[in-house]
């Protein structure tokens, strides 16, 4: 399968505690996305990298969350302290674009984060 | 900042009634509008986009959306449904502006009884 994966597909933490978790990308793509989705809503932008380059973030990324993507390829995104309202479906997509011109987003399966 | 609104959180329908999904974006400058799909048990798909050109644009599947520009609009439709587009769509859009963030409306439930 060459699309974008995502590990762990499941987590269930208690609150306070790190959780982190791991994004690859489909392998020529230099665009690298994160999203969080709850139930009910569309996936919400968290922030994203070109390359290495963390481009931009949201601001529904707290200083809790951070996020890396150190060699331009796979990405982890950490939440520290985790809390209740954390609870989510936490979406990475990927893209190529050249030229500066946008192209389609191909999303992971997700990693569900049940914060107790 | 950019914002799009699905008008129905519901849709239900039988099979071969024709479809059509209301998607509507607040953003003055250029845009690109997608709409995903997410099947039960699975991860969100591209059905189709919109980047320029002809603003009817064909999808995956059989369906089709068409950019108003004037109304702000980007409407999914599909003349005949089957028990298997049950799933949840959403209307995504991205501002040309370099930027990558698209932004999704909250998703439209679509139940297809056979």
């Amino acid at each position: 399968d060459t699309g974008v994966s995502q590990d762990p597909r499941h987590k269930i933490t208690k609150r306070g505690q790190n959780v982190t978790f791991r994004c690859d990308p489909i392998s020529e793509h230099n665009r690298l996305y994160w999203y969080r989705q709850t139930l009910g809503q569309g996936p919400e932008f968290l922030t994203y990298f070109q390359n290495e380059a963390q481009l931009e973030k949201s601001r529904l990324l707290s200083d809790r969350f951070s996020a890396e993507r150190p060699k331009g390829s796979f990405s982890t995104l950490e939440i520290q302290r985790t809390e209740q309202g954390d609870s989510a479906m936490y979406l990475c997509a990927s893209s190529f674009v050249t030229s500066g011109r946008d192209d389609e987003q191909y999303f992971g399966p997700g990693t569900r984060l049940t914060v107790t | 900042a950019q914002s799009v609104s699905q008008h129905n959180h519901h849709v239900i329908l039988s099979e071969a009634a024709s479809l059509e999904l209301g998607c509507n974006y607040s953003y003055g400058g250029t845009v690109n509008l997608f709409w995903y799909v997410q099947y039960p048990g699975q991860h969100l798909q591209l059905l189709l986009k919109y980047f320029s050109g002809d603003p009817l644009v064909k999808g995956i599947k059989g369906f089709e959306a068409e950019f108003i520009k004037s109304k702000f609009s980007f409407n999914l439709r599909k003349p005949s449904v089957q028990w298997s587009d049950t799933a949840e769509y959403f209307c995504a859009v991205n501002a040309w502006s370099g930027y990558s963030t698209l932004t999704f409306g909250k998703g439209t439930m679509l139940l297809v009884s056979p």
